[in-house]
């Protein structure tokens, strides 16, 4: 199974503060790499495909980067309805699909 | 508009199975390129992906698990049944479903989950 390495596993900040997560592969995934945002009682959002793909509907502030086995998620000001925990899942081998730990971002 | 919504048994016994429903709408399981799958996050950890099934009745099953799972789908019904065999507490958890694109395997959809509980 290919593992994904998430740090940090959580992280405080204040509404208009950069955001970087970071995720790793154990092996190259190229660019078979997505992000979601999990909130307790709703669906998951998926925000970014591919790694640097914005899905439809997301705001800009959301912006994905890397390849290979580094990726990066960055939220570019932070706004109230993104405190949330975020993971990213390869989709490079299917069988099977893995998501990283999480990153839990929190109000400081 | 694409929604997804399980249902099925908030509490189950150990030992028995489970039978959650995907019933979803806004796209069709007869679409090439599309599939629909199951995902579970037991509380504090990390989402696990379960199983999934395509358009064409492909199936794909988390080796670790796959012994106990069972998916199909009812594409009059719109609708996609997980089933886990031998419920343990450890298979607490909230379980959702998603709809899946095969371009880049993406689940770019998902319904909002239902908590299953396992305890006697």
């Amino acid at each position: 199974d290919i593992q994904m390495t998430q740090s940090p596993s959580s992280l405080s900040a204040s509404v208009g503060d950069r955001v970087t997560i970071t995720c790793r592969a154990s092996q190259s995934i190229t660019r078979y790499l997505n992000w979601y945002q999990f909130k307790s009682g709703k669906a998951p959002k998926l925000l970014i495909y591919a790694a640097s793909n914005l899905q439809g509907g997301v705001p800009s502030r959301f912006s994905g980067s890397g390849s290979g086995t580094d990726f990066t998620l960055t939220i570019s000001s932070l706004q109230p309805e993104d405190f949330a925990t975020y993971y990213c899942q390869q989709s490079y081998s299917i069988r099977p699909l893995t998501f990283g730990g999480g990153t839990r971002v929190e109000i400081k | 508009q694409i929604t997804l919504k399980e249902s099925g048994p908030t509490l189950v016994r150990p030992t028995q199975t489970l039978t959650l429903t995907c019933t979803f709408s806004g796209f069709s399981l007869t679409t090439s390129g599309v599939g629909v799958g199951w995902i579970r996050q037991s509380p504090g950890k990390a989402p696990q992906w379960l199983t999934l099934i395509y358009w064409d009745d492909d199936k794909l099953y988390n080796p670790s698990l796959r012994s106990r799972l069972t998916i199909t789908k009812d594409t009059s019904k719109n609708q996609v049944v997980l089933t886990m065999t031998n419920m343990d507490p450890v298979d607490t958890a909230t379980y959702y479903c998603a709809r899946l694109t095969t371009m880049v395997n993406v689940l770019d959809y998902w319904g909002q989950g239902t908590l299953v509980t396992v305890s006697s």
